[in-house]
């Protein structure tokens, strides 16, 4: 099975910092590599798939890089409904796994 | 508006069975590989089991394969996962969850299934 691991596992920042959260894949999946958003209570949102094509609709603040093991979400400058745990999945290969999740809060 | 939406979920007890559904709508449903996700409460995101569009390749997290067996319905725009042998770690929100570019771009509001005695 393929791990991935998310760092770190919680961050707060302020509004208008630039977030950057990383997710490492125990083997290589090409750019296989989605990330989610997800707000307590609530289904995950899809925000990036291929690991760096934004979803329709997502704010141009949020960007993914990498391939291979290391990936990157960046968001270039948070804005107050940009809280709540982000996850990465890797659909490399069966089963399909995600990283432990990064909390984001406001300070 | 693409939309999913769970139902059938609920109390059981350790050993008993749950039949939970997803009904699909504003999106052409047999095009759209689908999944069953689940949530433990306060953990992340487990992937449980996968099927695509044709129903013609399905796949399963190893913790549920042989007890869990999703299928769907295309002309009824359905997804089904029948789940038997319950146990207390099946207890989670599950989420029904499609996509044809390899993630997963639409998602349902999820279904709870609590597993006690």
């Amino acid at each position: 099975d393929i791990q991935m691991t998310q760092s770190p596992s919680s961050l707060s920042a302020s509004v208008g910092d630039r977030v950057t959260i990383t997710c490492r894949a125990s083997q290589g999946i090409s750019t296989w590599l989605a990330w989610y958003q997800q707000k307590p209570g609530k289904a995950p949102k899809s925000l990036i798939y291929t690991a760096y094509s934004l979803q329709s609709g997502v704010p141009s603040r949020f960007s993914g890089s990498g391939s291979g093991t290391d990936f990157t979400l960046t968001i270039s400058s948070l804005q107050p409904e940009d809280f709540g745990t982000y996850y990465c999945q890797q659909y490399r290969s069966y089963p399909l796994t995600f990283g432990g999740g990064t909390k984001v809060e406001i300070k | 508006q693409e939309h999913l939406v769970e139902s059938g979920g609920g109390l059981v007890k350790p050993g008993g069975s749950l039949r939970l559904s997803c009904a699909a709508s504003g999106f052409t449903f047999s095009d759209h590989y689908m999944s069953w996700i689940r949530q433990a409460p306060g953990r992340g995101l487990e992937w449980v089991s996968y099927i695509t569009g044709s129903a013609n390749s399905i796949h399963y997290a190893e913790s549920v394969k042989g007890r869990f067996t999703i299928s769907r319905d295309n002309a009824k725009n359905s997804l089904y996962l029948q789940m038997n042998s319950l146990r207390a770690e099946d207890t989670a929100v599950y989420y029904c969850a499609s996509g044809v570019r390899g993630a997963f771009d639409i998602w349902g509001q999820g279904t709870l299934v609590t597993v006690s005695s």
